[in-house]
């Protein structure tokens, strides 16, 4: 398995603000995913960070609004920028190892 | 594009009740399927996975077929326990790696003494 820890675990901010989520993976690994699980809903990929090139990001999610940096191997970091109310959601980091994909225990942001 | 559609919640069951959580999926190519559970309080964890058609996963007395001409997986136990009480999500990937997962919305699932 893989062991994956994610500060903070939740946050409360104001609209307009930015917060920097931080997920740490107890070993090397390749490549690092970032999902967001809105209220009742699924969870959607938000990009791919692979160590030394930039975020592959899907469509509807743009770097301006969730920069990612991925300085090496166990470390990568999420920033949600410019928050509103709609960017409330669980937001999880995720590495693939041994053909399985390990998930954080995710990040509670709440925007007000 | 690729999606799941998957039973919508909650469901409640009484302990030692069949539980049958259905799951459908769309995908171009061949898909390798997953269940991931979400207990209270903790993360996502992968329960079982598929990587081919008539593949069955199975761990914790779940289990899952692929099923390919009904494009389908679904989560059955034949006796549920208080302590299966959780989120449940289908999930889907193009690759065998488990990248790009494609979830459903999850089903939540309630086992009452």
């Amino acid at each position: 398995s893989a062991v994956i820890s994610q500060k903070p675990s939740r946050d409360i901010c104001q609209r307009g603000t930015s917060l920097t989520i931080q997920c740490q993976v107890d070993s090397q690994v390749t490549m690092m995913f970032w999902y967001r699980q809105q209220p009742g809903q699924s969870l959607t990929l938000i990009a791919t960070a692979n160590q030394g090139s930039e975020a592959t990001y899907e469509s509807g999610f743009v770097i301006d609004k969730f920069p990612i940096s991925r300085p090496n191997l166990t470390f990568s970091t999420l920033t949600v920028s410019n928050m509103s109310p709609e960017d409330s959601s669980i937001y999880l980091c995720s590495v693939t190892r041994y053909n399985e994909q390990f998930f954080g225990p995710g990040t509670r942001l709440t925007v007000l | 594009g690729d999606s799941v559609t998957q039973m919508e919640g909650p469901v409640t069951l009484s302990e030692e009740a069949f539980l049958t959580i259905n799951c459908t999926y769309t995908a171009t190519g061949y898909p390798s399927l997953f269940w991931y559970v979400q207990y209270p309080g903790e993360g996502l964890q992968l329960l079982l996975k598929a990587t081919k058609a008539d593949d069955k996963g199975s761990n914790k007395g779940f289990e899952a077929t692929y099923r390919k001409e009904t494009t389908s997986f679904h989560l059955e136990k034949g006796s549920v326990q208080v302590s299966d009480s959780a989120v449940y999500f289908c999930a889907l990937s193009e690759a065998t790696g488990a990248n790009n997962l494609f979830f459903g919305t999850g089903t939540r699932l309630t086992v009452i003494p």
